[in-house]
């Protein structure tokens, strides 16, 4: 079946330092991919998404692009700040099932940004 | 401000008993709503999808029995944890989405711990 994988963490980097957090994906079909991020005792939240190959997602500062030839959709952000540290959750949703809302999560990437 | 509301935030139940879990869209309608249940670093998993006025269906592997769904009115679902054992101990999580749009919004989750 479909499936989410992310790098483990925590990341920990200092503010202002380039920020990678690893994407693949294993899907039939076309999906469509996004990033939720999770502010301490919040809820989820859409960070970004990409609806097919090669589109670039942003937000925030944050970027991500639908690379079907490598199954990946990696976030990237150029200067991190404190501020952004929460998990990122990567997920995905069967572009062919009506049913927007059913999504197939990574396992969450704890991002720890120090001053 | 959040769209999606869950209550309790926090729960302590002992074996045996059954603890209720509401979802409510606060500014919306929802017809379909989505129950997903997360273990420690692991996935978001799908469990449910609550659909308003008929019978939840439910993922694979789920007893319906023992998570009991209710989609009573168009703003309001409930997930009931029925004989609660310490291995249902999770993050329980809903989302839901407009009826008018394809934006999913996530409740700020749910800790339940079983003694």
């Amino acid at each position: 079946g479909d499936s989410v994988t992310q790098m483990e963490g925590p990341v920990t980097l200092s503010e202002e330092a380039f920020l990678t957090i690893n994407c693949t994906y294993t899907a039939t079909g076309y999906p469509s991919l996004f990033w939720y991020v999770q502010y301490p005792g919040e809820g989820l939240q859409l960070l970004l998404k990409a609806t097919k190959a090669d589109d670039k997602g942003s937000n925030k500062g944050f970027e991500a692009t639908y690379r079907k030839e490598t199954t990946s959709f990696h976030l990237e952000k150029g200067s991190v700040q404190v501020s952004d540290s929460a998990v990122y959750f990567c997920a995905l949703s069967d572009a062919g099932s009506s049913n927007t809302g059913k999504l197939i999560f990574g396992q969450g990437t704890t991002l720890q940004v120090k001053p | 401000g959040a769209v999606v509301s869950q209550h309790p935030s926090w729960v302590i139940c002992k074996s045996g008993t059954s603890v209720k879990i509401e979802c409510r869209s606060l500014d919306f309608q929802a017809t379909t709503m989505f129950w997903y249940r997360q273990f420690p670093k692991q996935s978001l998993m799908l469990m449910a999808t609550s659909n308003e006025g008929s019978k939840a269906t439910y993922e694979q592997g789920v007893e319906k029995d023992k998570f009991l769904i209710n989609h009573a009115s168009l703003t309001l679902s409930t997930l009931t944890v029925t004989s609660a054992h310490p291995e249902d101990s999770s993050f329980y999580i809903c989302s839901a989405g407009r009826v008018s749009g394809n934006t999913i919004y996530f409740g700020e989750g749910s800790w339940l711990t079983v003694v």
